[in-house]
């Protein structure tokens, strides 16, 4: 069964640096989600991407965050100058033309 | 930003008890997803509803959608012990695509 794929599990990161965080989402599907859960919280929804731009964001998705499709196969959130507060399981998520969104396994990131 | 108030926030039951969990709020979603999250993991589709007054069974799992599409309820027969887990709601609104997510009712079934 065709699935969401995340990496690096776990990224530990100095405050101040930059962080790209990695999917691949199921292949035929065309619309692609970041989220976000800081540990004990709900999950936050953060940028959907469509047709190589972006759809819609959050207020959390700020200047300091970016979301890129390199090539046909991944997707991809560069959040820049780290602060303590991105500590959180950021997860990759994508759906076709229904909104039923599929999730990936996450990346966990810890801000030092 | 809508806001769905899942209730119980926990609950602890025994094997082949029933029970159900219910999602609500003061918005009209097109569609509304239930989640199931272990630790550690990301949330894991169970079912999507659309229409007022949907029900859809998943196995034990019965999932109803409020007439109003305001709401809706998850009802669990002869819990397991493998249905422990955390779960939740998400609505989608008629704006865009971005889910909006409860705060999940965390489920413990005991043998």
């Amino acid at each position: 069964e065709p699935e969401v794929t995340q990496t690096p599990s776990h990224q530990v990161t100095q405050m101040g640096q930059e962080v790209i965080l990695r999917c691949v989402p199921i292949s035929n599907h065309l619309y692609f989600y970041w989220y976000r859960q800081i540990l004990g919280q709900k999950v936050e929804f953060l940028v959907s991407f469509y047709n190589n731009e972006i759809s819609e964001k959050s207020e959390i998705f700020d200047d300091q965050f970016s979301v890129e499709r390199p090539d046909g196969s991944n997707f991809t959130l560069k959040i820049r100058s780290t602060k303590l507060e991105d500590s959180a399981m950021y997860f990759c998520a994508s759906s076709g033309q229904t909104s039923e969104q599929y999730f990936g396994p996450g990346t966990r990131l810890t801000v030092t | 930003t809508q806001l769905l108030e899942q209730s119980p926030q926990f609950l602890s039951i025994q094997e082949g008890e029933n029970l159900t969990v219910y999602c609500n709020s003061s918005s009209v979603f097109s569609s509304l997803q239930w989640y199931r999250q272990e630790p550690g993991e990301g949330p894991v589709l169970l079912v999507t509803v659309v229409t007022g007054g949907e029900v859809k069974k998943l196995k034990r799992l019965t999932f109803q959608f409020g007439d109003a599409r305001k709401d809706s309820s998850l009802h669990i027969t002869a819990a397991q012990p493998g249905d422990t887990g955390l779960y939740l709601c998400a609505g989608v609104t008629n704006s865009g695509y971005a889910l909006n997510f409860g705060k999940g009712t965390s489920l413990l079934v005991t043998p």
